[in-house]
């Protein structure tokens, strides 16, 4: 069973423009991941964010948590074609070693 | 170049057939999960060790689906008999410390049942 919600399912935007993914969760967490996955491949880990971390930076991505809402905010700043992929956030408990996927966004990135 | 290797990564059989997929995780990665993916419910965890030990298999059909890790660089993943709702594609992954690090995928065996 999945953990997370994401949305949108699908966005589209201009390259240049920025993109925001949102990811909702369930149960309680130790941390919260973000992967990308292109078309046929399997997935790429971009960032993790720890529980008691409000806000992660890593190049032109910046991820947000809120705990008390249970969910957490991707952002790509500067888009570009190339980042054009499905997103999925993933949930970790590092008591059980479990890592649960979201349902994922898919991002077109318009030339 | 550390990866995880999957195989096959394309595999069409008739229903009935026995289907074993493979997993070689990253040498050492003692955390190792089994994915599917399909449009419908996406990313599904069906099994997942560590240090070699099942932890946890129950999102496995049990009476078809059996996962293994006959040692420490091999991870099977066996449907038998196969349907067609099988049809998927199923990733294996591999971590150090899962979840509370990243999780490494291999490329997938995408599995078609007719």
């Amino acid at each position: 069973s999945q953990q997370g919600e994401e949305d949108p399912q699908a966005l589209s935007i201009q390259e240049g423009e920025k993109a925001t993914m949102n990811c909702s969760y369930k149960t309680s967490i130790n941390n919260l991941q973000w992967y990308r996955q292109n078309s046929g491949r399997g997935l790429v880990h971009l960032i993790l964010i720890r529980s008691n971390e409000r806000e992660k930076h890593s190049g032109r991505l910046r991820v947000t948590l809120d705990t008390s809402k249970k969910s957490s905010s991707l952002l790509i700043t500067a888009s570009r074609a190339a980042d054009t992929a499905s997103y999925f956030c993933a949930t970790g408990a590092d008591s059980s070693y479990k890592l649960i996927f979201g349902s994922g966004t898919r991002l077109l990135v318009r030339p | 170049d550390a990866r995880v290797t999957q195989t096959p990564r394309h595999k069409v059989t008739e229903m009935g057939q026995e289907v074993t997929m493979r997993c070689q995780p990253i040498l050492g990665h003692n955390t190792v999960f089994w994915y599917r993916q399909t449009m419908m419910q996406g990313l599904e965890l069906l099994a997942y060790f560590r240090n070699r030990a099942p932890l946890d298999d129950s999102g496995m059909p049990k009476d078809r689906f059996s996962a293994e890790m006959p040692d420490a660089t091999l991870a099977t993943l066996k449907i038998q008999p196969s349907e067609p709702r099988d049809s998927a594609v199923y990733f294996c992954a591999s971590g150090s410390h899962v979840g509370g690090t990243e999780a490494f995928f291999g490329q997938g065996t995408r599995l078609t049942v007719v």
